[in-house]
């Protein structure tokens, strides 16, 4: 299963919206997941099975979508996050991960 | 506190073989299904292999089957991933991964540089 993310990059503001796309070459249900990654290190775990947040994870992120389209949101940038963000699926094997898009400063 | 502490990355030559080695603590092994997970140099971040709780089935990524052998010695705790036939394409960052719940990863190990050059 090949996950495409748009945009590539998004440059935006701190305290502006983003949205981050996620799209799946055939249905994975709502077997998705999204990471954050900064530079240096390791990924982290934001939200799993589409739209529940992994512990530790501020209300700001939420996800959606179903099917072939996902959506992760960060409803109000804060400096920290400003990274790359990744999509994976574990509906069947082999697993997979997207390309990912980086959120950077505006 | 769960932890995955890796070790053996190097730099290798071409045709050259490596052992990784991932060692857990913090939660019981023997029950998570375990992967390995990759990233070459400003790129993004790519599935490579994984193995079931109990090592009796295993599942690999198409650009490293045949060449790569993920196992498992539970009472060790450890995760391992013995890298054969090394190209440049196989210089990555790998990492062990440990799943929340089927196969979405909530711990990383810190990361093993794999340089495959002459």
């Amino acid at each position: 299963i090949v996950l495409t993310q748009s945009p590539a990059t998004l440059s935006l503001s701190p305290g502006e919206r983003a949205t981050l796309s996620c799209r799946a070459s055939q249905s994975v249900s709502i077997h998705l997941a999204w990471y954050q990654q900064k530079p240096g290190q390791a990924p982290r775990l934001l939200m799993y099975d589409a739209s529940n947040r992994a512990t530790g994870i501020p209300a700001r992120f939420s996800g959606s979508g179903s099917g072939t389209d996902f959506t992760l949101t960060i409803s109000s940038l804060e400096p920290e996050d400003f990274a790359v963000y990744y999509c994976q699926q574990r509906f069947n094997w082999p697993l997979t991960f997207g390309g990912g898009t980086k959120v950077e400063i505006k | 506190e769960v932890q995955l502490l890796q070790s053996g990355g190097d730099l290798v030559q071409p045709g050259g073989s490596l052992r990784l080695s991932c060692a857990a603590s913090g939660f019981t092994f023997a029950t998570y299904t375990m992967s390995w997970v990759r990233q070459a140099p400003g790129k993004g971040l790519e599935w490579v292999s994984a193995i079931y709780g109990s090592g009796d089935t295993t599942f690999y990524a198409d650009s490293v089957r045949g060449r790569f052998t993920i196992s498992r010695d539970n009472s060790k705790n450890t995760l391992y991933l013995q890298l054969n036939s090394l190209t440049a394409e196989d210089t990555a960052v790998y990492y062990c991964a440990k799943p929340l719940r089927a196969n979405y990863f909530d711990c990383w190990g810190q990361g093993t540089l794999v340089t495959v050059s002459s």
